[in-house]
């Protein structure tokens, strides 16, 4: 069974401009959440989204979005970009979203690499 | 708020038990996670603990959980030096879906 799978794998675009990363999920799975990974604030959760909805929203300003299509692919998208959001994009595939109790394993895929000048 | 902390870093001998320690704020955590992070790579899942378990043992690994005192304990024995990496804790709030709030991670160098 393939894994995550994450394009493109680096990425270096100008601050103001905007950058659009994919994620597609394990086969199956139906949830996708999205990490920011930067070596000051560590591991920080973007949002979840599952049956195309967004379920749930880390603490970042509006410039970031995404959106989840039919086929549980999901996409985030950065606009304005600027210097901090340099960062490792990571994204996790889950079977379904986790509950009180129930608990779906979650996988995560190589990350999308973005540098900002 | 939740917040999760470990050491930054440990050193030991090939052959040699590693232990690494995590201590998480979020009492309502059913589910606690250990992932291991390679130069260049995502995330890896390790195991996970339920909240009700003590202990949890998968081949090499051994997760303690100590709830009272929301700590929680990797160990890896038999340290060899592909194990050198970067261990995150996490925790997943119950009322928060999938999220998942890591640690700062801890370096693990296994020396030969």
């Amino acid at each position: 069974k393939a894994g995550v799978t994450q394009t493109p794998r680096y990425l270096i675009k100008t601050r103001g401009q905007q950058v659009t990363l994919s994620c597609s999920p394990i086969s199956g799975h139906r949830s996708v959440s999205w990490y920011q990974q930067t070596p000051g604030q560590g591991l920080q959760f973007l949002f979840e989204y599952f049956s195309e909805t967004q379920r749930n929203k880390g603490n970042f300003p509006g410039r970031f979005s995404g959106r989840q299509f039919s086929n549980s692919r999901s996409e985030m998208n950065v606009s304005t970009l600027e210097l901090g959001d340099s960062a490792l994009y990571l994204c996790a595939s889950s079977l379904a979203r986790g509950l009180a109790g129930v608990n779906y394993e979650q996988y995560f895929g190589p990350g999308t690499r973005l540098t900002v000048t | 708020g939740e917040d999760v902390e470990q050491s930054l870093f440990l050193s030991v001998r090939e052959g040699d038990s590693s232990v690494i320690n995590c201590t998480y704020t979020d009492s309502s955590s059913t589910y606690l996670y250990w992932y291991k992070q390679e130069p260049g790579a995502g995330l890896q899942l390790l195991t996970y603990i339920f909240s009700n378990m003590d202990m949890k043992q998968d081949q090499r690994l051994t997760v303690l959980l100590n709830k009272k005192d929301k700590h929680l304990s990797l160990r890896i024995a038999d340290t060899q030096t592909g194990d050198s990496a970067i261990y995150f804790c996490a925790e997943r709030p119950d009322n928060a879906g999938n999220m998942l709030t890591f640690g700062g991670g801890t370096r693990l160098m296994v020396k030969p």
